[in-house]
C-alpha cells in the first residue's frame, strides 16, 4: 500500500514571499501520478498541480511549481509571490493503478499581509 | 455546466440510525469515489465504483455501503451510525482509466453523530 507523508502541519508566509511545502511518499509502483490539492475555508477541493512520474521535467502552473525527486520519493510544492487567497490547507496525493487517490495529512498555509 | 453535488450539506443524527448521503454528478463520469476527512488524516477512501453495478471497498469501508444503479449517482449509506463516523464526507468523480485524469470533488457533507 502507498503512503503519503506531509511533515509540516502548519506554515506561515508573508504576502509576496515564497513558501515550500514538503511531501514524501512510499510506493513500489513504477508508473504513478502525484498531485497537490488546495482546500480553502470553503472546503472545496481544488487541483493545483499534477506530475507524471515518468516525466523528469518538474510541473509548473503560474505561481505554483513542484520539485519532483523520484529516487528520493519526494514531491515538494513551491508557492511563489504568495497571495492572501493562497491561505488554505494543501494536500499532497498519490495515484497509481485504479485511479484511487491516497492523501497526505495536509499542511495548513497562512499568508500574512 | 457539469457539476458534482452532495446532499445534505450538513446532517446531525443519532447513534444507531441509518443515514444516506447523496452524490450526483452530471459529468457522465464512469468513476466515482467516497472519502472521509478527519483532522490529521487528510482524505481517506471509503468506497469507489468504476461503473454501473460495480462497487469496491476502500481503506476505511467498515460500517459503510454504496450501490451504483446509474452513472450519475453513488449514495453512501451508514448502516448504523457511530460517533466515530462524525466527519466531513466528500464525493468525487473522474473519467476513464488514465491515472492523469483529474478527480472532481463535491462540496462535502458534514455529518455529526450524537
Amino acid at each position: 500500500a502507498q503512503t503519503v507523508t506531509q511533515s509540516q502541519p502548519e506554515m506561515s508566509v508573508q504576502e509576496a514571499e515564497t513558501v515550500t511545502l514538503s511531501c514524501t511518499y512510499d510506493t513500489s509502483e513504477s508508473n504513478y501520478y502525484l498531485f497537490w490539492y488546495k482546500q480553502p475555508p470553503s472546503r472545496q477541493m481544488i487541483l493545483v498541480i499534477r506530475q507524471e512520474a515518468y516525466k523528469q521535467q518538474n510541473a509548473t502552473e503560474n505561481r505554483f511549481s513542484v520539485n519532483f525527486q523520484k529516487a528520493a520519493k519526494s514531491f515538494s510544492l513551491k508557492i511563489s509571490d504568495s497571495q492572501l487567497g493562497d491561505t488554505a490547507m494543501y494536500f499532497c496525493a498519490f495515484k497509481a493503478a485504479g485511479n484511487k487517490l491516497t492523501f497526505g495529512g495536509g499542511t495548513r498555509v497562512l499568508v500574512k499581509p | 455546466d457539469a457539476e458534482i453535488t452532495q446532499s445534505p450539506r450538513h446532517k446531525i443524527t443519532e447513534t444507531g440510525r441509518q443515514v444516506t448521503l447523496a452524490c450526483h454528478q452530471t459529468w457522465n463520469h464512469n468513476n466515482m469515489f467516497w472519502y472521509r476527512q478527519d483532522l490529521g488524516h487528510g482524505l481517506r477512501l471509503i468506497h469507489y465504483s468504476y461503473g454501473v453495478q460495480d462497487t469496491n471497498k476502500g481503506e476505511v469501508s467498515d460500517g459503510y455501503s454504496v450501490s451504483r444503479s446509474n452513472t450519475e449517482d453513488l449514495p453512501l449509506t451508514l448502516e448504523s451510525a457511530a460517533s466515530s463516523q462524525t466527519s466531513v464526507y466528500f464525493c468525487a468523480s473522474s473519467e476513464g482509466q488514465s491515472g492523469a485524469a483529474e478527480q472532481y470533488f463535491g462540496p462535502g457533507t458534514r455529518l455529526t453523530v450524537t
